[in-house]
């Protein structure tokens, strides 16, 4: 069935640097590619999203990348800080099908001060 | 602020217990999910909606149900609690529109005894 895998599992890096989180999702119709951040305790939030017909977006620290060719995507995070520390989950969906919304497992982002 | 709310947080029941789950949003969204969040897992859909009276079943859908009599309200109904629904339960909801970004409420902790 459609799936979306989402590597590593757990990350670990040190504040300043930079952390990278990939995707792959298997529904060659899905459009949409929204990242979600969840602290501890809480819901996740979108942080930055993509749609096909873009390559590359950026937003401050945060970008993301899509190939759509090979069907992943992939979250880059610069000069990391101890509040990036979170789980991240990426997920791949059709525009207006919010039903075929699927998930990553999630990255468990450890930034070390 | 618009926002999206779930009562109660925390829930401990038995097994063989109906139990419902509150979800409310202010944002005036036609869409309505329920997802559960199990570790590995990620986010599973269980229950969505397009709008009311309208209701559709998720990739986890067993044992679950959902009424929409309400832009506002999406209730998620346990209608016999087993332990294999222990889970945190998220209720989210988006506009429908072009802007597919899903908006999270805080979730709901459940145990199952």
């Amino acid at each position: 069935g459609e799936n979306v895998e989402q590597h590593p599992s757990t990350l670990s890096v040190q504040e300043g640097d930079s952390a990278v989180i990939k995707c792959t999702y298997s529904d060659s119709a899905s459009n949409y590619f929204p990242w979600y951040k969840q602290e501890l305790g809480k819901g996740p939030q979108l942080i930055i999203d993509i749609r096909s017909n873009v390559g590359e977006k950026k937003d401050q620290r945060i970008a993301v990348t899509l190939n759509k060719t090979a069907k992943h995507f992939s979250l880059h995070i610069t000069e990391t800080q101890p509040e990036d520390s979170a789980v991240y989950f990426c997920a791949a969906s059709l525009i207006h099908g919010g039903f075929k919304t699927i998930f990553g497992a999630g990255t468990r982002l450890f930034v070390k001060a | 602020d618009a926002e999206i709310t779930q009562s109660p947080r925390h829930k401990i029941t038995e097994t063989g217990r109906q139990v419902t789950l509150a979800c409310h949003q202010t944002w005036n969204h036609n869409n309505m999910f329920w997802y559960r969040q199990d570790l590995g897992h990620g986010l599973r859909l269980i229950h969505y909606s397009y709008g009311v009276h309208d209701t559709n079943k998720g990739e986890v859908s067993d044992g679950y149900s959902v009424s929409r009599s309400n832009t506002e309200d999406l209730p998620l109904t346990l209608e016999s609690a087993a332990s294999s629904q222990t889970s945190v339960y998220f209720c989210a909801s988006s506009s429908g529109g072009r802007e597919e970004t899903q908006y999270f409420g805080p979730g709901t902790r459940l145990l199952v005894l």
